[in-house]
């Protein structure tokens, strides 16, 4: 079945960098756009990322933007956000969802949680 | 970035009962403008995309409208399994933005 699966959450301090990682399955990798969406404890969504299937359009929320970087290897189906100069405000659940291009997200992944703290 | 905003921001409701939830954008979105639902400890799940179009699997109580920059999600008799958290989200520009949601709990 189509399905995202998100790992490298964890514990970080200030400052520090984190890899997160959104393997798939059961669909044409390829095809598709990939977007990473977080939510903070108790908050609302907000989506950081996004890169489409062929890696040639990525955009960025501004509170990310410079810290963040998003990207894809089509070859093992899986797309990285690699977190630098995290903050105390970045700590969220992060979640991958796939795009078709009609920018309805659909799947989700299960989220991986990220606690930046000292 | 396009600013999304949702009203009610909460909502009591008995099963049975219909609920409109009602989302605005700053600016046109046309019809890019799709709904979820999520459960605590859960992932967001697709209800609505293209404004008004029903995402597979998904019960036919809930429909969604556009009215030129407003939209809203319909549940036309809400069941037990339909107390949630529901967001909006415009797709007309990148990147995607949410409205704040609306938690529908019970009366």
């Amino acid at each position: 079945q189509v399905q995202l699966v998100e790992s490298g959450g964890g514990v970080v301090q200030p400052g520090r960098s984190l890899r997160l990682s959104c393997e798939a399955s059961g669909f044409t990798f390829s095809n598709f756009g990939i977007h990473w969406v977080r939510q903070a404890p108790g908050e609302g969504l907000e989506c950081v990322a996004v890169i489409w299937y062929d890696g040639g359009n990525i955009y960025y929320a501004d509170s990310v933007k410079g810290r963040f970087t998003i990207s894809r290897d089509n070859s093992i189906n899986t797309v990285y956000l690699q977190m630098s100069s995290l903050r105390v405000d970045d700590t969220a659940m992060y979640y991958c969802a796939r795009d078709e291009g009609t920018g309805k997200l659909d799947p989700w992944g299960q989220g991986t949680l990220v606690i930046v703290s000292s | 970035d396009i600013q999304m905003t949702q009203s009610p921001s909460s909502l009591s409701a008995s099963v049975g009962d219909r609920v409109i939830i009602t989302c605005r954008a700053n600016q046109s979105v046309s019809s890019y403008l799709n709904w979820y639902q999520q459960k605590p400890g859960k992932a967001p799940k697709l209800l609505i995309y293209a404004a008004s179009s029903l995402q597979s699997g998904v019960p036919s109580r809930f429909s969604g409208s556009r009215f030129g920059t407003d939209f809203t999600l319909t549940i036309s008799s809400l069941q037990t399994e339909d107390f949630a958290t529901y967001y909006c989200q415009q797709s007309y520009s990148n990147p995607f933005t949410f409205g704040p949601g609306t938690k529908v709990d019970i009366k």
